[in-house]
C-alpha cells in the first residue's frame, strides 16, 4: 500500500459526460500527479500540482482539468467524454515540488470505461 | 523528446531461470531513472531509483543497474511471483518534473 488513495475505483459513464476523479496523496506530501495509461500509449504524464499551484503539464487534453485544494488532495475533470477517454488513471505523490530525487508513489487508480 | 524505449516487450521464463530485462533512454539531462513493478489493474510500484553510470541498487532478486545510455533489471533465479510488468521511466527534472515511461516488459515466470 503506497499511501495514496484514489476514488472511485471504477466509473462507467457515456460520451459526452462529466466525471471528477479524487486522489489523496500520502501524508506530508506536497505535489500530485496524474497519469492516463491506455493499452497502446502506456503511462503517459498529465499534470503536477504542488501545494495548490500547477507546476507542470503534459499531454493533457483540453477538455481535461485538475486542480489541488488546500488540504491537498486533487481532483481531475474529464468533460465531453470520448471513447478513446477510457483508460486507467493514476495519481502519485511526492515530497516535494522540486522532486528530481523524489520518488513518485502510485495510487491505485481509476479504471473509466466510456461507453 | 524524452523516449524511454523497453526491451523485450514480453519475457517468458521458467522458475529459477535468471534474466535481464533492458530499459534504453533518451532523456536530456537524466536526474534519475525509475523502476517500477506494476500487477495487472494496478498501480505501478515503486522499485528502485538510480542516479549516475555505475549505480547498483539490490532487492531480493532484483538488481538495477545504470550505464549512461540504458538500465538494467537483472533477475536472479526468478519465482511465478515475479511475475507482472516491470517500468522504466526517467526523469529529467529542470523545470518539467514529469516521468517519461517506456511501455514495459511483461514478465511471466512458469512454476
Amino acid at each position: 500500500d503506497s499511501g495514496v488513495t484514489q476514488t472511485p475505483k471504477h466509473l462507467i459513464t457515456a460520451t459526452g459526460q462529466r466525471v471528477t476523479l479524487r486522489c489523496s496523496p500520502r501524508s506530508g506530501d506536497l505535489s500530485v500527479y496524474w497519469y492516463q495509461q491506455s493499452l497502446d500509449q502506456g503511462l503517459q504524464f498529465l499534470i503536477q500540482y504542488y501545494n495548490g499551484e500547477e507546476r507542470a503539464k503534459g499531454n493533457i487534453l483540453e477538455r481535461f482539468s485538475a486542480q489541488q485544494f488546500p488540504d491537498l488532495h486533487s481532483e481531475l475533470n474529464l468533460s465531453s467524454l470520448e471513447l478513446g477517454d477510457s483508460a486507467l488513471y493514476f495519481c502519485a505523490s511526492s515530497p516535494r515540488r522540486a522532486g528530481v530525487r523524489d520518488t513518485q508513489y502510485f495510487g491505485p487508480g481509476t479504471r473509466l470505461t466510456v461507453l | 523528446e524524452d523516449q524511454v524505449t523497453q526491451s523485450p516487450e514480453a519475457l517468458r521464463l521458467q522458475e529459477g531461470e535468471s534474466s535481464s530485462l533492458n530499459c534504453s533512454y533518451t532523456v536530456s539531462g537524466l536526474r534519475g531513472l525509475f523502476w517500477y513493478r506494476q500487477d495487472p489493474g494496478k498501480g505501478p510500484e515503486f522499485l528502485f531509483t538510480l542516479y549516475s553510470a555505475g549505480e547498483e541498487k539490490e532487492k531480493e532478486r532484483l538488481k538495477a543497474t545504470l550505464t549512461k545510455k540504458e538500465s538494467f533489471l537483472h533477475i536472479t533465479a526468478p519465482k511465478p511471483e515475479d511475475s507482472a510488468t516491470y517500468l522504466c521511466a526517467g526523469n529529467s527534472g529542470g523545470s518539467n518534473y514529469k516521468l517519461t515511461f517506456g511501455k514495459g516488459t511483461l514478465l511471466t515466470v512458469n512454476p
